[in-house]
């Protein structure tokens, strides 16, 4: 099974608002709720930001927000700040076989 | 608070087997739902599931690595162990560990969920050509 499809890279200034995608198939992000999102600094190992498309974790400002139309999930950061910066990973259950199935990731630039 | 750590060599020769250890703490991998998953990221790549196992001892792999994977848990240490069968220079990744969250019980049905909340620091493994 291929990778989940993400954007290489996404960009956008203090303040302003950036989505990223994940688009896959009916097989996985279409067809189930279980589609999450992972914030990943250099050096460092993935943090949890979302996860069941719109559940948020104890501790992720509510500038993240999350959301599914089809087999395309979306993770939207409003008012972005410098801490933004980082790489970010979709992912999603595919089935008993292949329970987390990762996106290409998407290098965010907070210009 | 959880925390899981990576152990092992941090340089195998190819054809070898890889063995790494997950040491955590503050979770037990025998209550109901819990689970501990390996994920491994090459150089500059992106992250590839490798494996989960489950606190019954129910296990997943990734089915393109299926073959040359075995994950186990030994609860009285708290560890879960990873071994990978004849490396190749192509897995050389820092290596993850993380924690798989017990669903949450609704009605008195137990909700699936498959993401990672705490994640190790990773290590490295390099197989040189």
């Amino acid at each position: 099974q291929s990778a989940l499809t993400q954007p290489p890279s996404a960009s956008g200034s203090p303040g302003q608002s950036v989505t990223i995608s994940c688009t896959g198939t009916s097989s996985d992000v279409g067809g189930y709720i279980y589609v999450s999102w992972y914030q990943q600094h250099p050096g460092k190992p993935p943090k949890l930001m979302m996860y069941e498309v719109t559940k948020r974790p104890s501790g992720v400002p509510d500038r993240f927000s999350g959301s599914k139309t089809g087999n395309t999930a979306s993770l939207t950061i409003s008012g972005l700040q410098a801490e933004d910066e980082a790489h970010y990973y979709c992912s999603s259950y595919a089935g008993y076989n292949n329970p987390y199935m990762f996106g290409g990731g998407t290098k965010l630039t907070v210009l | 608070q959880i925390t899981l750590k990576e152990s092992g060599p941090t340089l195998v020769k190819p054809t070898q087997t890889l063995t790494l250890t997950c040491t955590f703490s503050e979770f037990s991998l025998t209550t109901s739902g819990v689970g501990v998953g390996w994920i491994r990221q090459p150089p500059g790549k992106a992250l590839e599931w490798l494996a989960l196992i489950y606190w019954d001892d129910d296990k997943r792999y990734s089915p393109s690595l299926k073959s040359r994977l075995t994950v186990a848990k030994d609860t009285s240490k708290n560890q879960v162990i990873l071994t990978m069968t004849n490396m190749d220079p192509v897995d050389t990744a820092t290596y993850f560990c993380a924690h798989k969250p017990p669903g949450v019980s609704i009605f008195g049905v137990v909700t699936s969920n498959y993401y990672f909340d705490y994640w190790g620091p990773g290590t490295l493994v390099t197989v040189p050509s």
